[in-house]
């Protein structure tokens, strides 16, 4: 079955910088990896998403990279803000979806 | 994003006690999901219905049940089979296009379960 390992676990970086989160997956026909920003107390909301015949989708400050080859993809988000400290998570999809374990982006002023 | 609902926000349970978490969603969805969050966890699959009457166990169905006789509801009962249940419960629905998990999930605010 599927597995996704996420990475770090937690990130701190300074307002304006860039954030990047790295997610691997097992399972070559893993075909969908959406990725989920839940703010504290809240419900995971989806941020963005990529399917395996696209190697790169942005939205604003938002982008997902996909290596198909090295089985990984990461979330970049640039010129970061304090409303973009949360938990964010990634997921992978064969037959189920699996979720990492998550990431806590701190933005420090 | 008032799409889907969950209640009770908080909930407790005794032991040897069944409990059931309400999920209802009015985005005409047809298919939906229970997941379980632990701290420092992420979300594990508990249950998946892709269409009224039919539903599929997910990584860890164990002491939990399910049932969907309504396209808008899907209820999760927590059985006194599962022995660790203090979790919190989140619930999704999605578009179905002919196999599951390949569209976006919209969540509900989550159910908090605690053992008195």
């Amino acid at each position: 079955g599927e597995n996704v390992e996420q990475h770090p676990s937690t990130l701190s970086v300074q307002e304006g910088d860039s954030a990047v989160i790295k997610c691997t997956y097992s399972d070559s026909a893993s075909n969908y990896f959406p990725w989920y920003k839940q703010e504290l107390g809240k419900r995971p909301q989806l941020i963005i998403d990529i399917r395996s015949n696209v190697g790169e989708k942005k939205d604003q400050r938002i982008a997902v990279t996909l290596n198909k080859t090295a089985k990984h993809f990461s979330l970049h988000i640039t010129e970061t803000q304090p409303e973009d400290s949360a938990v964010y998570f990634c997921a992978a999809r064969d037959d189920k979806i699996i979720f990492g374990k998550g990431t806590r982006l701190h933005i420090l002023p | 994003d008032g799409g889907i609902t969950q209640s009770p926000k908080y909930l407790f349970r005794k032991e040897g006690q069944n409990v059931t978490l309400s999920c209802e969603q009015n985005l005409n969805h047809d298919a939906m999901y229970w997941y379980r969050q632990d701290p420092g966890q992420g979300l594990r699959l508990i249950y998946y219905s892709q269409i009224v009457n039919d539903f599929q166990k997910g990584d860890i169905a164990e002491g939990y049940s399910v049932s969907r006789e309504k396209k808008e509801s899907f209820p999760l009962t927590v059985t006194s089979a599962q022995k660790n249940p203090t979790a919190f419960y989140l619930c999704a629905s999605s578009t179905w296009t002919g196999s599951p998990f390949n569209q976006p999930q919209h969540f509900g605010d989550g159910t908090r379960l605690s053992i008195l």
